[in-house]
């Protein structure tokens, strides 16, 4: 069974860190580009990050850039995202996804259950 | 790109159709000729589901009632008759170009 699970998430005060993880199992990991969306509470989908099969090539949104590094480990099939300085406005439940079935601007058909992220003192 | 869905919320008498607009601010036309316009649902409590993939495609097994349309900047998604289990949040979503992005989401209810 095709899966991701997220890991990680909790409650960290503001200008803090925080390490996310997402385990990919049911299919080749290595071969597939990954991503990272975000859904703040009561709100709509954000992307936040992308990351290539090979991690050469990392893309993010403005809202995160500088702050935030999306990276992956092949040999553990692991998505990570690394958050520094966090903020309120980073309150949010963290969604690894993937596209398996074609290419990775086809769209998403692979969601973790995601994990939540709250920052507050 | 800035994606902008209406209506924001849309009640639907069961059985009847439903259809939301997504309007791009620029062209989701890629280089390579494709555009890459999915549309999702979220279901309360779930995380996000794949419908539509590149304008009009669905996806393994999507219900044929779900049907997307459109070109360059607008789009369009339909449900031909709309079931209780179809409750839930629909975005519209551009993975043309980096930064991908998503619509504001649009809240199909039951009257």
């Amino acid at each position: 069974e095709v899966q991701l699970v997220e890991s990680g998430g909790g409650l960290v005060q503001p200008g803090g860190s925080l390490r996310l993880s997402c385990a990919a199992s049911g299919f080749t990991f290595s071969s597939y580009e990954m991503n990272w969306v975000r859904q703040a509470p009561g709100k709509g989908l954000e992307w936040i990050s992308y990351i290539r099969t090979d991690g050469t090539a990392m893309h993010y949104a403005d809202s995160v850039k500088g702050r935030f590094t999306i990276s992956r480990d092949n040999a553990k099939n692991s998505l990570y995202l690394q958050m520094n300085s966090l903020s309120v406005d980073d309150t949010a439940v963290y969604y690894c996804a993937a596209s398996i079935s074609g290419w990775n601007h086809d769209g998403f058909d692979v969601w973790g259950q995601g994990t939540m992220v709250t920052v507050s003192s | 790109i800035v994606m902008t869905q209406t209506p924001l919320s849309s009640p639907v008498t069961l059985g009847q159709p439903a259809s939301i607009s997504c309007r791009s601010s620029q062209s989701l036309v890629n280089s390579d000729g494709n555009t890459y316009l999915s549309w999702l649902q979220q279901r309360p409590g779930q995380p996000p589901r794949l419908l539509i993939y590149k304008i009009s495609n669905r996806f393994s097994g999507v219900p044929d009632r779900f049907s997307g349309s459109g070109a360059g900047t607008d789009f369009t998604l339909k449900i031909s008759r709309v079931e209780a289990e179809d409750v839930g949040v629909y975005y519209c979503m551009q993975a043309t170009q980096f930064p991908y992005s998503f619509g504001q989401g649009t809240k199909l209810e039951i009257k």
